[in-house]
């Protein structure tokens, strides 16, 4: 079973609405939790990185939020435009061992105009 | 933008035929990458390397072979293609400091027919 679940697995907006993605992980301990945004054809780009110390990060129009007691993560996308259809995951960093990275399946966001 | 390359970006090729993919950046990390991703699930490490000479099996088995004989080049080698093969493979890299962000390349989508 994934130590990192995601929720909705897909989801479809209109342009300029809000949307906001789950992230719940059983990954313990944990130093760092990331979002990155991966568009089709390509690698993934990190969105925001917050330590376990970390409740919020912003990167423009994402902001992310990060509850450790809950273990839980979210990602909120404001006003949203065309080039936000994308998958976005969640990926949670171990203490050590950074190549342990612990990833999400993803959710898809799809803008519609 | 990350300055990592992959090529070819995509490739179909014949069952048991020998294929390398190219990794290459140009940041001067130590630390480099490989993983495989399949539609809608999450990416797995095959392969990592701490530096020159160093290579390692990640958590997925995979039948596929690494070298890292200079810095900015990882290149993942298949002796023999089959179809359990096709996938997505993406290439990282990280400088091993502080949180230790990985960079990912563009990826190569692999067909084996």
């Amino acid at each position: 079973k994934n130590q990192v679940e995601q929720s909705p697995q897909s989801l479809i907006i209109l342009e300029g609405k809000n949307c906001t993605l789950q992230c719940n992980y059983t990954v313990s301990p944990f130093s760092n939790l990331r979002w990155y945004k991966q568009d089709t054809g390509r690698g993934p780009v990190s969105l925001t990185i917050m330590t376990f110390s970390e409740n919020t990060k912003s990167n423009g129009r994402y902001t992310a939020t990060l509850d450790a007691d809950t273990k839980q993560s979210s990602l909120h996308i404001t006003a949203s435009q065309l080039s936000d259809s994308a998958s976005y995951i969640c990926v949670v960093g171990p203490p050590l061992n950074d190549y342990k990275l612990s990833f999400g399946a993803g959710t898809t966001v799809t803008v519609r105009a | 933008e990350a300055d990592i390359y992959q090529t070819p970006r995509y490739l179909v090729i014949g069952t048991g035929k020998k294929i390398t993919l190219e990794c290459s950046q140009t940041m001067g990390h130590d630390k480099m990458y490989w993983y495989q991703q399949d539609p809608g699930m999450e990416l797995h490490l095959i392969h990592y390397s701490y530096g020159v000479n160093s290579t390692e099996k990640g958590d997925l088995s995979s039948e596929s072979t690494v070298s890292r004989i200079r810095t900015e080049h990882f290149p993942l080698t298949l002796e023999s293609a089959r179809p359990s093969h096709t996938s997505q493979y993406l290439c990282a890299s990280s400088d091993g400091q502080g949180i230790d962000e990985q960079y990912f390349g563009p990826g190569t989508r692999l067909t084996v027919t």
